[in-house]
């Protein structure tokens, strides 16, 4: 049983499309994040859910938008895709309480 | 802001000798979590071992074991009788207690395990 699941695993694509990645933790958590990886690998948070409520929100560009239909599920839409958003995107997971984070086997997003 | 610094871009470690990497912290809290994670080839993130700052003594995970020394703000891990399969990059993380949850992630600290 996979704890923390994404799809896709990857995803390429061209500028300016519109894409959505889903994320789902089948671990009972009540807080889900978005992680971004780029080419240097340097992890960054992107957003937080807290029983699809969202408490994190970093310095990311609102073509991102995160939506959170219920405490199990975690899907980032992205308009517009630049050069810039390829990465690797994780998703987390984890109950208030435990701290430790689960992550999802992560998504390679490539824009052309 | 917490910034964690990983001063070792890459490390090399014959198989079953013993490597540490360094990860040291910037921050005001006094109370917090640090978390190693692995990330091997295969790209998923593994958490390897945590501390809790207000635990004293180091936690040990098998071959894995931290020094935490909170006045110096470091916390190195200590990867004993290196195996192939701990070839892998590793990030040190903090996370405040009490707090919004998130991590905060180092540069990472590429090790390879030579046979």
């Amino acid at each position: 049983d996979t704890a923390v699941s994404q799809t896709p695993k990857y995803l390429v694509t061209q500028m300016g499309n519109d894409k959505s990645i889903k994320c789902e933790q089948n671990l009972g958590h009540d807080t889900m994040y978005w992680y971004k990886q780029d080419s240097k690998k340097f992890l960054k948070i992107m957003f937080s859910y807290n029983n699809k409520e969202l408490i994190i929100n970093e310095t990311v560009p609102n073509r991102f938008s995160p939506k959170s239909p219920d405490k199990a599920h975690l899907n980032l839409h992205i308009n517009s895709l630049e050069l810039g958003d390829s990465a690797v995107y994780f998703c987390a997971s984890t109950d208030r309480g435990l701290e430790t984070q689960y992550f999802g086997p992560g998504t390679r997003l490539l824009v052309l | 802001a917490q910034t964690v610094t990983q001063s070792q871009p890459e490390m090399s470690v014959q198989e079953a000798e013993t490597v540490t990497l360094s990860c040291t912290y910037d921050t005001s809290e006094s109370n917090y979590y640090l978390f190693w994670y692995k990330q091997p080839p295969s790209r998923q993130m593994i958490l390897v071992i945590r501390q809790e700052a207000y635990k004293q003594q180091n936690a040990t995970e098998n071959r894995f074991s931290v020094n935490f020394q909170k006045a110096a703000k470091s916390f190195s891990l200590k990867i004993s009788d290196s195996q192939l399969g701990d070839t892998a990059m590793y990030f040190c993380a903090f996370m405040k207690h009490g707090g919004d949850y998130k991590l905060s992630f180092g540069a990472g600290t590429t090790v390879t395990v030579r046979a």
